[in-house]
């Protein structure tokens, strides 16, 4: 069954250091990709990075970077250099070939603190 | 170029009413979904629509029905309300599968439903 775990409800990291934050997911179809929305306090799902199951390096979008360990079916986000605006909910997302559906995690709620 | 767009922003219904929220996708794209998020939760996928009609739906009761209109723009219909159905309810648009990088699906800022 496909399913996204998000194991951390709450982080904490001080300003401009860096931050992890977890996901693992469950799918028997080879080709899926996989996404990471933030999520600010006003409701709008923000779009921040993608990896699809066959590419071959991990995605970078400027301080956002992926981890993807696809054996393991992990695929956390590392957010660099972190900053008081990226204090928000972060949700990690799959969606499997052939669908157009995307699952979601439970999200994670990070708080930058200076 | 205009992002996803969603009215009303609010909206506060009686258990056994009826209520219709509306989305405009981004620009250039053809494709709307709609999710629930209920409140600490993630987003539920209720349905998406397609050149105007429902190409995949979630496990929503036939309560939640939908419309979309052929400049792309959807509706999402709730009949007869429940307190379960408060909300946030959140609209995506894409391009048609494999029209467009696998990566294209962004979110409107919500409409929240309240149901007293």
């Amino acid at each position: 069954a496909q399913k996204i775990t998000q194991t951390q409800p709450g982080m904490f990291v001080q300003e401009k250091e860096a931050v992890t934050l977890d996901c693992t997911y469950d799918t028997s179809d080879p080709s899926y990709g996989l996404f990471w929305y933030k999520q600010p306090s006003s409701g709008e799902m923000i779009f921040l990075i993608y990896q699809g199951s066959y590419d071959q390096q991990n995605a970078t979008e400027g301080r956002y970077s992926l981890n993807f360990q696809k054996a393991r079916k992990s695929a956390n986000l590392v957010i660099s250099a972190s900053q008081l605006g990226d204090s928000a909910m972060y949700f990690c997302a799959m969606r499997e070939r052939n669908t157009d559906k995307l699952i979601f995690g439970t999200g994670t709620r990070l708080q930058v603190f200076p | 170029d205009a992002g996803v767009t969603q009215s009303p922003t609010h909206l506060i219904k009686t258990r056994g009413q009826q209520v219709t929220l509306r989305c405009s996708p981004k620009s250039g794209h053809d494709t709307v979904s709609w999710y629930q998020q209920a409140l600490g939760q993630g987003p539920q996928f209720i349905f998406q629509y397609y050149e105007e009609e429902e190409r995949q739906r979630g496990n929503f009761p036939d309560r939640f029905s939908g419309h979309q209109f052929p400049n792309y723009s959807s509706e999402l219909n709730v009949n007869a309300l429940l307190l379960g159905d408060s909300a946030l309810y959140l609209c995506a648009s894409s391009l048609a599968r494999g029209q467009g990088a696998d990566y294209e699906q962004y979110f409107g800022p919500g409409t929240r439903l309240t149901v007293t």
